[in-house]
């Protein structure tokens, strides 16, 4: 049963361009949203998060979209550079309902490409 | 100041071996969370520990796999009679509040290999 879903195995983008890496959840009790980037061999670095009172949170280049009735949300990256190369997660959580505790739980992951 | 330390980083074990991972949490962090991720796949939550305690361990296999968090040292996560379906990347995360309100920030990971 996979609650989190990241549906493009692949992305790839020109320098300078937009990217936009999608991720659909089927939890309603998900109340907390994540994105993390992961090179190969190293663990995942934390870059944004955003809570479900929101809809939208930023951080310089990065910007997070929750569209809570449709259960997705988008992570921004503009302009891409090609350091942005990695594998993108969205993780989710349900920080005050039922038992969870918090524990994450991840989609499979988009290999984001920026080319030069 | 040192981010989540984990050791081995690579660890090879026979088929019937013990497996044993440690991970030292961001200093002031007391929470500690284990995922694991299988080749081609996201990141699965195993469990989540609190000094001295083991608050939620559902995403643990019933057999063979244990975890610790003593009061001093490193958390273990532990794997007895290993077999080649255990080979996988074993990512161990801190955060330092009360559990799931903080970003959780993850080590470098023990690769597991089990020939």
């Amino acid at each position: 049963d996979q609650q989190v879903k990241q549906n493009s195995p692949s992305l790839s983008v020109q320098e300078g361009r937009i990217s936009i890496l999608n991720c659909d959840y089927t939890n309603s009790m998900f109340d907390y949203f994540l994105w993390y980037k992961k090179y190969p061999a190293e663990g995942p670095t934390f870059l944004i998060s955003i809570s479900s009172i929101k809809d939208k949170n930023e951080d310089g280049r990065f910007t997070v979209f929750l569209n809570k009735s449709a259960k997705h949300l988008s992570l921004h990256i503009v302009p891409s550079q090609p350091g942005d190369s990695a594998v993108y997660f969205c993780a989710a959580s349900a920080r005050y309902g039922g038992t969870s505790y918090g524990k994450l739980t991840f989609g499979q992951g988009t290999i984001l490409t920026v080319h030069p | 100041n040192a981010g989540v330390m984990q050791n081995p980083r690579h660890l090879v074990r026979r088929r019937g071996q013990e497996a044993r991972l440690r991970c030292s949490p961001m200093k002031g962090h007391s929470h500690v969370y284990w995922y694991r991720q299988l080749p081609e796949e996201g990141l699965k939550f195993m469990v989540y520990l609190q000094k001295e305690n083991i608050i939620d361990e559902s995403g643990m296999p019933k057999e063979r796999f244990s975890a610790e968090f003593p009061k001093e040292g490193p958390s273990i996560l532990r794997i007895q009679q290993v077999v080649r379906g255990d080979s996988a990347a074993y990512f161990c995360a801190s955060s330092p509040g009360s559990g799931g309100l903080d970003e959780q920030y993850f080590g470098p990971g023990t690769r597991l290999t089990v020939t």
